[in-house]
Protein backbone atom coordinates (compact mmCIF):
# COMPACT_ATOMS: atom_id res chain seq x y z
CA UNK A 1 0.00 0.00 0.00
CA UNK A 2 1.20 3.62 -0.37
CA UNK A 3 2.57 5.54 2.76
CA UNK A 4 1.52 8.56 4.41
CA UNK A 5 3.86 10.14 7.19
CA UNK A 6 2.88 12.40 9.89
CA UNK A 7 4.79 14.64 11.69
CA UNK A 8 5.58 15.21 15.47
CA UNK A 9 4.02 11.54 16.60
CA UNK A 10 3.13 13.10 19.72
CA UNK A 11 3.12 16.65 21.35
CA UNK A 12 2.60 18.11 24.72
CA UNK A 13 2.12 21.59 24.97
CA UNK A 14 0.65 24.29 27.32
CA UNK A 15 -2.69 26.07 27.42
CA UNK A 16 -2.93 28.38 24.55
CA UNK A 17 0.27 27.85 22.58
CA UNK A 18 0.17 26.65 18.70
CA UNK A 19 0.89 23.59 17.56
CA UNK A 20 1.47 22.11 13.66
CA UNK A 21 1.23 18.71 12.29
CA UNK A 22 2.69 17.83 9.22
CA UNK A 23 1.40 14.99 6.65
CA UNK A 24 3.36 13.93 3.97
CA UNK A 25 2.37 11.40 1.40
CA UNK A 26 5.87 9.51 0.55
CA UNK A 27 5.44 7.17 -2.87
CA UNK A 28 2.59 8.93 -4.56
CA UNK A 29 0.91 12.60 -5.25
CA UNK A 30 -2.10 13.64 -3.32
CA UNK A 31 -4.01 16.73 -4.74
CA UNK A 32 -6.54 15.92 -1.19
CA UNK A 33 -5.77 14.76 2.09
CA UNK A 34 -8.32 14.59 4.68
CA UNK A 35 -7.65 15.41 8.64
CA UNK A 36 -9.54 13.36 11.17
CA UNK A 37 -9.62 13.65 14.93
CA UNK A 38 -10.38 10.25 17.15
CA UNK A 39 -11.34 10.42 21.17
CA UNK A 40 -10.57 7.69 23.46
CA UNK A 41 -13.13 4.96 22.58
CA UNK A 42 -14.49 6.73 20.15
CA UNK A 43 -14.75 6.16 16.27
CA UNK A 44 -12.46 8.82 13.42
CA UNK A 45 -14.11 11.55 12.74
CA UNK A 46 -13.56 13.64 9.91
CA UNK A 47 -12.50 17.21 10.66
CA UNK A 48 -11.60 18.82 7.23
CA UNK A 49 -11.02 17.82 3.91
CA UNK A 50 -7.48 19.89 2.69
CA UNK A 51 -7.22 20.17 -1.33
CA UNK A 52 -3.73 21.29 -2.94
CA UNK A 53 -3.86 24.95 -4.05
CA UNK A 54 -7.07 26.01 -2.65
CA UNK A 55 -8.30 26.71 0.77
CA UNK A 56 -9.52 23.63 2.96
CA UNK A 57 -13.25 22.66 3.61
CA UNK A 58 -14.43 21.84 7.13
CA UNK A 59 -17.18 19.77 8.38
CA UNK A 60 -19.92 20.63 10.50
CA UNK A 61 -18.88 22.03 14.48
CA UNK A 62 -15.33 22.18 13.40
CA UNK A 63 -13.64 25.85 13.94
CA UNK A 64 -11.71 26.70 10.86
CA UNK A 65 -9.90 29.76 12.49
CA UNK A 66 -8.94 27.47 15.40
CA UNK A 67 -7.96 24.35 13.00
CA UNK A 68 -5.95 25.98 10.26
CA UNK A 69 -4.89 23.95 7.26
CA UNK A 70 -2.40 24.26 4.34
CA UNK A 71 -2.00 22.12 1.36
CA UNK A 72 1.05 23.42 -0.22
CA UNK A 73 1.91 21.20 -2.34
CA UNK A 74 0.95 18.11 -3.58
CA UNK A 75 2.74 16.21 -1.10
CA UNK A 76 2.32 17.96 2.23
CA UNK A 77 -0.51 19.33 4.36
CA UNK A 78 -0.53 20.75 7.78
CA UNK A 79 -2.70 21.16 10.56
CA UNK A 80 -2.28 23.83 12.91
CA UNK A 81 -4.39 23.88 16.20
CA UNK A 82 -4.32 27.74 17.51
CA UNK A 83 -4.65 28.67 21.17
CA UNK A 84 -5.08 25.01 22.07
CA UNK A 85 -7.10 24.22 25.04
CA UNK A 86 -7.37 21.03 26.88
CA UNK A 87 -9.93 19.88 25.15
CA UNK A 88 -8.23 19.29 22.27
CA UNK A 89 -6.00 17.06 23.31
CA UNK A 90 -6.48 13.93 21.17
CA UNK A 91 -5.40 11.51 18.22
CA UNK A 92 -4.72 13.48 15.26
CA UNK A 93 -4.28 11.53 11.87
CA UNK A 94 -4.44 12.36 8.49
CA UNK A 95 -5.25 10.47 5.41
CA UNK A 96 -4.58 10.56 1.40
CA UNK A 97 -5.97 8.47 -1.55
CA UNK A 98 -3.96 6.52 -3.67
CA UNK A 99 -5.28 5.50 -6.78
CA UNK A 100 -6.58 1.59 -6.75
CA UNK A 101 -4.79 -0.27 -9.39
CA UNK A 102 -6.45 -3.47 -9.25
CA UNK A 103 -9.58 -2.75 -8.09
CA UNK A 104 -13.13 -1.90 -8.79
CA UNK A 105 -12.68 1.87 -7.19
CA UNK A 106 -11.06 4.51 -8.25
CA UNK A 107 -8.88 4.82 -4.97
CA UNK A 108 -8.26 3.43 -1.38
CA UNK A 109 -7.01 6.21 1.47
CA UNK A 110 -4.29 5.51 3.70
CA UNK A 111 -3.49 6.86 6.75
CA UNK A 112 -0.48 8.76 8.37
CA UNK A 113 0.82 7.26 12.26
CA UNK A 114 -1.28 9.77 14.05
CA UNK A 115 -0.20 12.72 16.50
CA UNK A 116 -0.98 12.33 19.55
CA UNK A 117 -1.38 15.87 21.34
CA UNK A 118 -1.83 16.58 25.01
CA UNK A 119 -2.75 20.20 25.94
CA UNK A 120 -1.71 21.08 29.55
CA UNK B 1 -29.79 5.73 14.13
CA UNK B 2 -26.01 5.99 13.66
CA UNK B 3 -24.78 6.13 10.03
CA UNK B 4 -22.28 3.22 9.93
CA UNK B 5 -23.30 0.30 12.82
CA UNK B 6 -21.11 -2.07 14.13
CA UNK B 7 -21.34 -4.56 17.08
CA UNK B 8 -19.17 -3.16 19.36
CA UNK B 9 -17.98 -6.85 20.84
CA UNK B 10 -15.36 -7.57 22.11
CA UNK B 11 -15.71 -11.09 20.69
CA UNK B 12 -13.19 -12.97 22.39
CA UNK B 13 -12.53 -16.09 20.02
CA UNK B 14 -9.94 -19.29 20.00
CA UNK B 15 -7.26 -19.49 18.13
CA UNK B 16 -8.36 -21.17 14.48
CA UNK B 17 -11.69 -20.75 14.56
CA UNK B 18 -14.08 -18.86 12.23
CA UNK B 19 -15.05 -15.33 13.05
CA UNK B 20 -17.42 -12.74 11.56
CA UNK B 21 -18.57 -9.36 11.65
CA UNK B 22 -21.42 -7.35 10.19
CA UNK B 23 -22.22 -3.50 9.76
CA UNK B 24 -25.01 -1.17 8.76
CA UNK B 25 -25.24 2.05 6.64
CA UNK B 26 -27.73 4.74 6.90
CA UNK B 27 -27.00 5.83 3.39
CA UNK B 28 -28.67 3.70 0.15
CA UNK B 29 -26.30 6.00 -2.07
CA UNK B 30 -23.06 5.11 -0.39
CA UNK B 31 -20.51 4.55 -3.41
CA UNK B 32 -17.52 2.58 -1.45
CA UNK B 33 -16.95 0.09 1.43
CA UNK B 34 -14.27 -0.72 2.89
CA UNK B 35 -12.91 -2.78 6.52
CA UNK B 36 -9.73 -1.01 7.88
CA UNK B 37 -7.94 -2.71 11.36
CA UNK B 38 -7.32 -0.21 14.31
CA UNK B 39 -4.54 -1.75 16.85
CA UNK B 40 -4.39 0.26 20.26
CA UNK B 41 -3.51 3.45 19.92
CA UNK B 42 -2.34 3.44 16.43
CA UNK B 43 -3.79 4.31 13.30
CA UNK B 44 -6.21 2.62 10.53
CA UNK B 45 -4.95 0.13 7.98
CA UNK B 46 -6.50 -0.76 5.19
CA UNK B 47 -7.81 -4.81 5.24
CA UNK B 48 -9.80 -4.70 1.81
CA UNK B 49 -11.88 -2.67 -0.34
CA UNK B 50 -15.08 -4.50 -0.44
CA UNK B 51 -16.78 -5.04 -3.98
CA UNK B 52 -20.18 -5.84 -5.15
CA UNK B 53 -19.51 -9.14 -6.40
CA UNK B 54 -17.81 -9.73 -3.25
CA UNK B 55 -14.07 -10.81 -2.82
CA UNK B 56 -11.75 -12.71 -1.06
CA UNK B 57 -7.75 -12.28 0.38
CA UNK B 58 -6.83 -15.02 1.78
CA UNK B 59 -8.50 -15.85 4.96
CA UNK B 60 -10.53 -12.87 4.65
CA UNK B 61 -13.95 -12.70 2.71
CA UNK B 62 -15.96 -9.45 2.77
CA UNK B 63 -19.73 -9.29 1.12
CA UNK B 64 -21.61 -6.48 0.31
CA UNK B 65 -25.72 -6.37 0.53
CA UNK B 66 -26.74 -3.37 -1.08
CA UNK B 67 -29.99 -4.32 -0.91
CA UNK B 68 -29.64 -4.16 2.74
CA UNK B 69 -27.83 -1.96 2.87
CA UNK B 70 -25.06 -4.21 5.35
CA UNK B 71 -21.12 -5.17 4.95
CA UNK B 72 -19.80 -8.12 6.41
CA UNK B 73 -16.06 -9.78 7.12
CA UNK B 74 -15.37 -13.05 7.71
CA UNK B 75 -12.04 -14.31 9.40
CA UNK B 76 -11.23 -17.99 8.83
CA UNK B 77 -8.43 -19.80 10.74
CA UNK B 78 -7.84 -17.06 13.18
CA UNK B 79 -4.50 -16.22 14.35
CA UNK B 80 -3.22 -14.08 17.79
CA UNK B 81 -1.79 -11.24 15.21
CA UNK B 82 -5.85 -11.02 13.69
CA UNK B 83 -6.71 -9.32 17.34
CA UNK B 84 -7.47 -5.95 16.27
CA UNK B 85 -10.67 -3.40 16.07
CA UNK B 86 -12.04 -4.08 12.71
CA UNK B 87 -13.68 -0.88 11.26
CA UNK B 88 -16.23 -0.56 8.99
CA UNK B 89 -16.31 2.28 7.06
CA UNK B 90 -18.45 3.80 3.96
CA UNK B 91 -17.65 6.40 1.68
CA UNK B 92 -21.60 8.45 1.45
CA UNK B 93 -20.92 10.65 -1.19
CA UNK B 94 -18.49 9.17 -3.20
CA UNK B 95 -15.85 11.94 -2.33
CA UNK B 96 -13.51 10.12 -0.62
CA UNK B 97 -15.10 11.68 2.74
CA UNK B 98 -15.37 8.24 4.82
CA UNK B 99 -17.23 7.74 7.80
CA UNK B 100 -16.67 5.14 10.21
CA UNK B 101 -18.05 2.40 12.47
CA UNK B 102 -17.02 2.58 16.05
CA UNK B 103 -14.90 -0.62 15.51
CA UNK B 104 -15.36 -4.07 16.84
CA UNK B 105 -12.82 -4.88 19.52
CA UNK B 106 -11.51 -9.20 18.04
CA UNK B 107 -9.10 -11.10 20.91
CA UNK B 108 -8.06 -14.09 19.82
CA UNK B 109 -7.58 -16.77 22.60
CA UNK B 110 -4.39 -19.08 21.83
Amino acid sequence: GAVVSQHPSWVICKSGTSVKIECRSLDFQATTMFWYRQFPKQSLMLMATSNEGSKATYEQGVEKDKFLINHASLTLSTLTVTSAHPEDSSFYICSASSPNRGGSYTYEQYFGPGTRLTVT
Amino acid sequence: RKEVEQDPGPFNVPEGATVAFNCTYSNSASQSFFWYRQDCRKEPKLLMSVYSSGNEDGRFTAQLNRASQYISLLIRDSKLSDSATYLCVVDMGGNEKLTFGTGTRLTIIP
